[in-house]
């Protein structure tokens, strides 16, 4: 069956750049969720989307933005990176506004090592 | 608002049993319960909707105990398979879902 899908795997960047990290959902799946997840931490959530549209916001820097295509996928742009941005970037899948009754499909994350 | 999960970890032999506890201060409409490997992503086990269900998946299961505002994971028999840190997510009338910070499973054999 077809997972998530989030590119690129790993992604090396230095201070002050941007990074750009895209996530293919599930065929469907029209609701996309951005979870960061430090070293021994839990998700933490970022934002989401709703058929292209945000439809929550979490603990998301005002350095960071993303959007969703009308083909779904979702890509998060990050700007002026620090240190404290290395973590594992996870992006997750739902059909339908969550509604409670959804699970989340998760893909296998993206990890951001900023140097 | 981030629902608290007790013990934060928790070892075992083959076996044996554990519970994962999950509460929040806030009216629950659903829990998801999700086990990550080191390294990996979370892998969904079950959701629990607001109506105070109980579900089960093998030797897996859940309750949700709505006017409390909790839920427990219940590991019974536990395998070597089901290492991994547990998390709980919850979700109010807002949807958004929450993570806890994770019950860290160890079973040994």
């Amino acid at each position: 069956a077809a997972g998530v899908i989030q590119s690129p795997r790993h992604l090396i960047k230095e201070k002050r750049e941007t990074a750009t990290l895209k996530c293919y959902p599930i065929p469907r799946h029209d609701t996309v969720y951005w979870y960061q997840q430090g070293p021994g931490q839990d998700p933490q959530f970022l934002i989401s989307f709703y058929e292209k549209m945000q439809s929550d916001k979490g603990s998301i820097p005002d350095r960071f933005s993303a959007q969703q295509f009308s083909d779904y996928h979702s890509e998060l742009n990050m700007s002026s990176l620090e240190l404290g941005d290395s973590a594992l970037y996870f992006c997750a899948s739902s059909p339908g506004v969550s509604g409670g009754n959804s699970p989340l499909h998760f893909g296998n994350g993206t990890r951001l090592t900023v140097t | 608002q981030q629902p608290v999960q007790s013990p934060q970890a928790v070892i075992l032999r083959e076996g044996e049993d554990a519970v994962i506890n999950c509460s929040s201060s806030k009216a629950l409409y659903s829990v998801h319960w999700y086990r990550q490997k080191h390294g990996e992503a979370p892998v969904f086990l079950m959701i629990l909707l607001k109506g105070g269900e109980q579900k089960g998946h093998e030797k897996i299961s859940a309750s949700f105990n709505e006017k409390k505002q909790q839920s427990s994971l219940y590991l019974t028999a536990s395998q070597l398979s089901y290492s991994g840190t547990y998390f709980c997510g919850t979700q109010g009338d807002d949807y958004k879902l929450s993570f806890g910070a994770g019950t860290t499973v160890t079973v040994r054999a």
